[in-house]
């Protein structure tokens, strides 16, 4: 089945500074990304995600990039600021299966 | 809109005791919910999904004769956890996908289960 990797488990970044998580997969056929925001104590948020017919997507200070090739897709943040402070998981979504894999998790503190 | 919501938020019953949790979808009709496991500082990891009017699929470990699963209605999947014991503390959150095809998952708050 799918497996998927995240790193790294813990981020810290300057306010203002980009923050980068990257995560991995190991099944080829997935063809779904979303990634969720999560802070303490509440529910995962979709901040972004991205099909398998593209290569990369923004909105706003969020990008997310997709390498089939390599079965790899990174979350890019943008002039960080304290309140993106959270857990953000990665998953992946089978082709074939409705259900989500989800990846082990980054704690991304921004400090003032 | 996609408005997930999930009843209790949190629940502290005594062991050996059943508890129910309701997971409802607000402004869509969910085809397909999901029931997740969160422990403190560690990942969703998925326990079962429910399609409505069809008996749930559950993930490889997890029991299906403790972990009871409903899904009666386009807006409604019940968990109940029966004859709970202090292991199985722990948050529990559900999510549901749009039946119009969307892959999206909207979660709900989440429940926290303590048993002592």
């Amino acid at each position: 089945g799918e497996n998927v990797e995240q790193h790294p488990s813990t981020l810290s970044v300057q306010e203002g500074d980009s923050a980068v998580i990257k995560c991995t997969y190991s099944d080829s056929a997935s063809n779904y990304f979303p990634w969720y925001k999560q802070e303490l104590g509440k529910r995962p948020q979709l901040i972004i995600d991205i099909r398998s017919n593209v290569g990369e997507k923004k909105d706003q200070r969020i990008a997310v990039t997709l390498n089939k090739t390599a079965k790899h897709f990174s979350l890019h943040i943008t002039e960080t600021q304290p309140e993106d402070s959270a857990v953000y998981f990665c998953a992946a979504k089978g082709n074939y299966g409705q259900n989500f894999v989800f990846g082990p998790g980054t704690r991304l503190s921004v400090l003032p | 809109g996609a408005v997930v919501s999930q009843h209790p938020s949190w629940v502290i019953c005594k062991s050996g005791t059943s508890v129910k949790i309701e997971c409802r979808s607000l402004d869509f009709q969910a085809t397909t919910m999901f029931w997740y496991r969160q422990f403190p500082k560690q990942s969703l990891m998925l326990m079962a999904t429910s399609n409505e009017g069809s008996k749930a699929t559950y993930e490889q470990g997890v029991e299906k004769d403790k972990f009871l699963i409903n899904h009666a209605s386009l807006t409604l999947s019940t968990l109940t956890v029966t004859s709970a014991h202090p292991e199985d503390s722990s948050f529990y959150i559900c999510s549901a996908r749009d039946g119009r095809g969307a892959y999206e998952q909207y979660f709900g708050p989440g429940t926290r289960l303590t048993v002592t």
